[in-house]
């Protein structure tokens, strides 16, 4: 499959531990944000959303957590599995639609 | 439902070469992206559509065209591939932003290109 992540910043954690991968957005604009998961020779994947109204949203195992004032995004992941080993882009959208993704970190999770 | 689909899914041209990628969805989706991503790499914003009859610039747009003469179909054009053009290639789609829905942006499996 397509060589994803080989030149990005790697988290290793152990298999059950949470995991809280970070991303730094640009545009103070910007409104809306998504959490995507890219595994080897896919395209991203939605995980979750969050927009600018909000400080924090929770999903499945997953928590999006933004702070507007130093333009911050963390995702974190509650008892990390072998099945979340991928590459993980946080994206932002501001009102011209325009979607710009960051990027990326490479998770790796060891048994 | 097939979502994005994106064709061809690997191309090889030669330096000078043309050739159109084609995205489709059929999500009724009035959004829809074209993105390069480059091994290791992050994905780079080629051109995008608010809308059918729409086209703007991205990130990376130099050598590339786009056309979104139907609502469903975004097509990526390369008038004269050249190296640094290889890359594998995706396509988005997302709904209205109806602000307090999820909008989120639907992907294809991408295009492997290769300009040789």
């Amino acid at each position: 499959g397509e060589s994803v992540g080989l030149h990005l910043p790697t988290l290793s954690v152990q298999e059950g531990d949470n995991s809280i991968i970070n991303c730094a957005y640009s545009n103070s604009a910007s409104d809306y944000f998504i959490w995507y998961k890219q595994e080897s020779g896919k395209g991203p994947q939605f995980i979750i959303d969050i927009r600018s109204n909000m400080d924090k949203r929770q999903g499945q195992r997953v928590t999006v957590l933004l702070n507007k004032t130093v333009k911050h995004l963390s995702l974190q992941i509650a008892a990390t599995q072998p099945g979340d080993s991928a590459v993980y882009f946080c994206a932002e959208m501001d009102s011209s639609y325009k979607l710009i993704f960051g990027s990326g970190t490479r998770l790796l999770v060891r048994p | 439902n097939a979502g994005v689909t994106q064709t061809p899914k690997f191309r090889v041209l030669k330096t000078g070469q043309s050739m159109t990628l084609l995205c489709a969805q059929d999500m009724n989706h009035e959004y829809m992206y074209w993105y390069r991503q480059d091994p290791g790499m992050g994905l780079r914003l080629i051109h995008y559509s608010v809308g059918e009859g729409t086209t703007a610039k991205g990130e990376v747009p130099d050598g590339y065209n786009v056309s979104r003469l139907k609502k469903q179909n975004f097509l990526l054009g390369l008038e004269s591939a050249a190296p640094s053009q290889t890359s594998v290639y995706f396509c988005a789609s997302s709904p209205d932003r109806g602000f307090y829905e999820n909008t989120e942006a639907f992907f294809g499996q991408g295009t492997r290109l290769t300009v040789v």
